[in-house]
């Protein structure tokens, strides 16, 4: 089983709705991120957070909310989906000790969402 | 500000060496990320570096100069399956969170 789920792995929706992606681990990390990719732009950081309690914005948060359900659980709500908010929604997660350096980030297989 | 920059794409030959380039700007610097992600699918971590120098992982190594935001990824005999983007992330040390490059696409041709 894979370590990090996305649901669902694809969504076509319409403008104005609302919208929710879902994020589980099993790696037993406390840090979870969102980001999207657009061709060109590589991946830009949503929001992020560092324990249960811990919720950030990060690069491009407008338009955008969370919820961190659980340790294991992070979603990601757009309230009102707009066409450019169509792409490629990735969830991460990290395992970052206190000064510890190697603090890689594990992906999620994506969520490829669309907004007509 | 933060920035990062890298090749938008490379074409290398099947049994050749390529060198994929990135420079990094971040408030503050906490280690250099390399990562693999084919068309389609989740990036995957291939290397490391927070100090200066060489770090070597079988065909693939990467190099960090951090007095020169620079960092490289070196891959030697390269396969058709190395075909794929290759992403550039800096950690910075303010928010502990990661920047990444607009990717680089390596073509690999027989």
């Amino acid at each position: 089983d894979a370590d990090v789920t996305q649901t669902p792995r694809n969504r076509i929706t319409k403008t104005g709705k609302r919208i929710m992606l879902e994020c589980s681990q099993t790696k037993g990390h406390d840090r979870m991120y969102w980001y999207r990719q657009d061709p060109g732009l590589g991946l830009r950081l949503i929001y992020y957070s560092f324990d249960v309690k811990d919720i950030n914005k990060g690069e491009i948060s407008d338009g955008y909310s969370v919820s961190r359900q659980a340790q294991a659980k992070f979603s990601l709500s757009l309230e009102s989906a707009i066409p450019n908010q169509t792409a490629l929604y990735f969830c991460a997660t990290s395992d970052a000790l206190a000064g510890a350096p190697t603090d890689t980030q594990y992906f999620g297989p994506g969520t490829r969402l669309t907004v007509l | 500000g933060q920035n990062i920059d890298q090749p938008t794409e490379m074409t290398a030959t099947e049994g050749a060496i390529v060198q994929i380039n990135c420079t990094y700007q971040t408030s503050g610097f906490n280690g250099l990320f390399w990562y693999q992600q084919h068309a389609g699918e989740a990036p995957t971590f291939l290397s490391y570096n927070v100090l200066d120098g060489l770090e070597e992982k079988g065909r693939f190594s990467s190099f960090l100069s951090r007095s020169k935001g620079y960092s490289y990824l070196l891959l030697k005999e390269l396969q058709m399956k190395d075909s794929a983007s290759y992403l550039c992330a800096a950690r910075d040390n303010y928010g502990q969170n990661f920047v990444f490059g607009p990717g680089t696409r390596l073509s690999v041709l027989p």
